[in-house]
């Protein structure tokens, strides 16, 4: 069964620590995609990337790491930095081709921070 | 600079009337545009796509260049349709720019 999946599906976090969300996808897509949904904002892109090993900022990336050392595999680390890390966050990916770039999304995790 | 507005953040229908989510975008080239929706408890998914020309349960789009909109029309809203709905931009090479959405309500 192709797909997404992301975990956790919840977590929570101390105030002054770091966390990891791990998203995995077996669509054999080059792109893959975070974004941060919060209501009344939409989505809101943290990171991307388009290819194993190279990754670009999206518009709000400040407190927020990504790797990308596997193709299957784009982790989003949520850094004490990151001055409000309660969300929702979801991973996607996608094909690259002109003309065939259609996102397909994980369940998300939602991230609490006590 | 990429941007999609929504204007309306709640719209709410009748069963069975007419409904058009508004969509615009700017945008100096040729991007593509998509409806997302995403559905109580479920994943965000693909509606439709305006390269598709295609309708998906029972909901068009039509983009219109020179009013830079993408608006999201059903001529008979049904309760399923309750969701949260998502204009995206797409530029080949580069990221999706969603717009803030807007949460259809078809009452009874």
């Amino acid at each position: 069964d192709g797909g997404i999946t992301q975990s956790p599906k919840y977590l929570f976090r101390k105030e002054g620590q770091n966390v990891t969300l791990s998203c995995e996808q077996n669509l054999n897509h080059d792109a893959m995609y975070w974004y941060r949904q919060d209501p009344g904002q939409g989505l809101r892109l943290i990171y991307y990337s388009q290819i194993v090993n190279d990754f670009q900022k999206g518009d709000i990336a400040e407190g927020y790491s990504v790797s990308r050392e596997k193709k299957e595999s784009f982790p989003l680390t949520v850094t004490s930095a990151q001055k409000n890390p309660t969300a929702f966050y979801l991973c996607a990916s996608s094909i690259v081709e002109w003309r065939a770039n259609v996102l397909t999304f994980g369940a998300g995790s939602r991230l609490t921070v006590l | 600079a990429q941007r999609v507005t929504q204007p309306e953040k709640l719209l709410s229908v009748f069963k069975g009337a007419p409904v058009e989510l508004k969509c615009n975008y700017s945008y100096s080239g040729s991007p593509e545009l998509f409806w997302y929706v995403q559905y109580s408890r479920q994943r965000l998914q693909l509606l439709l796509r305006h390269i598709s020309r295609e309708s998906i349960k029972g909901f068009t789009a039509d983009l219109n260049k020179g009013e830079t909109s993408f608006h999201l029309k059903k001529p008979f809203a049904q309760e399923e349709d309750s969701a949260m709905y998502y204009c995206a931009l797409h530029n080949y090479g580069q990221n999706f720019v969603f717009g803030p959405g807007t949460r259809l309500s078809v009452l009874p």
